[in-house]
């Protein structure tokens, strides 16, 4: 039974390029979870979906930063026109959307910006 | 949401019993305790959670006190592997999706 999968699991930007992280779910969750962790510091959250629509999203910078969960295929966290404050650690949790709502945790992606 | 209290660091030895504590003083009835550990840089490991009673799974058992506001993580015998910042976390009332990270507890297994 696969676990939370993130790729890729290092990306390497120049400032104004966009990054693109993908998160696929366990098999049978329906909600995903985006956090980052900067250097030494705990992770902080960022946005929570469900399949076609997003929930909670109050972790989000206002701009250059969306998520997307689409009907078919992995979750997208996308980041437009990056700068070096957005190199991070960005992880990726699910859960199955019962009541007791166990998050699982993915490897991460490492993002630099340069 | 209640936020939580972990020590900064702690250190233990290798095949004995750590024990890593949280203080939750303001948690409601409702709130679950819940206890991740990362390694290195790894994704959060989930390692086990409770809401009143004491619970104990292949990992380790948490122990909440009766009137809820601290909790203990015991792992009965910490092996190397097991060095990690445990981070307790308390599920948000009213936002019960989003799990809010501090600062954790560096725990150093020594040989």
């Amino acid at each position: 039974n696969a676990g939370v999968m993130q790729n890729p699991r290092h990306l390497v930007r120049r400032r104004g390029q966009e990054a693109r992280l993908r998160c696929s779910p366990m098999k049978g969750h329906s909600h995903v979870y985006w956090y980052r962790q900067l250097p030494e510091e705990g992770l902080k959250f960022m946005v929570y979906l469900q399949k076609e629509n997003i929930i909670d999203e109050s972790g989000m910078p206002k701009e250059r930063f969306s998520a997307e969960f689409p009907k078919e295929g992995p979750s997208i966290l996308r980041i437009q026109q990056v700068v070096r404050g957005d190199s991070a650690a960005y992880f990726c949790a699910s859960s199955p959307g019962t009541s007791e709502e166990t998050q699982y945790f993915g490897p991460g992606t490492r993002l630099l910006v340069l | 949401d209640a936020k939580t209290t972990q020590p900064p660091s702690m250190d233990c030895a290798e095949g004995r019993a750590a024990n890593l504590p949280c203080n939750h003083s303001t948690i409601s009835g409702n709130e679950y305790v819940y206890w991740y550990r990362q390694i290195h840089s790894q994704g959060p490991q989930y390692i086990i959670h409770g809401l009143k009673n004491n619970e104990t799974n292949e990992m380790a058992s948490l122990i909440i006190t009766e009137d809820r506001k601290s909790s203990t993580l015991i792992l009965p015998h910490a092996t190397l592997r097991d060095t990690a910042v445990y981070y307790c976390i308390v599920r948000g009332q009213y936002n019960f999706n989003k799990f809010y990270f501090g600062s954790g507890t560096k725990l150093n297994v020594k040989p």
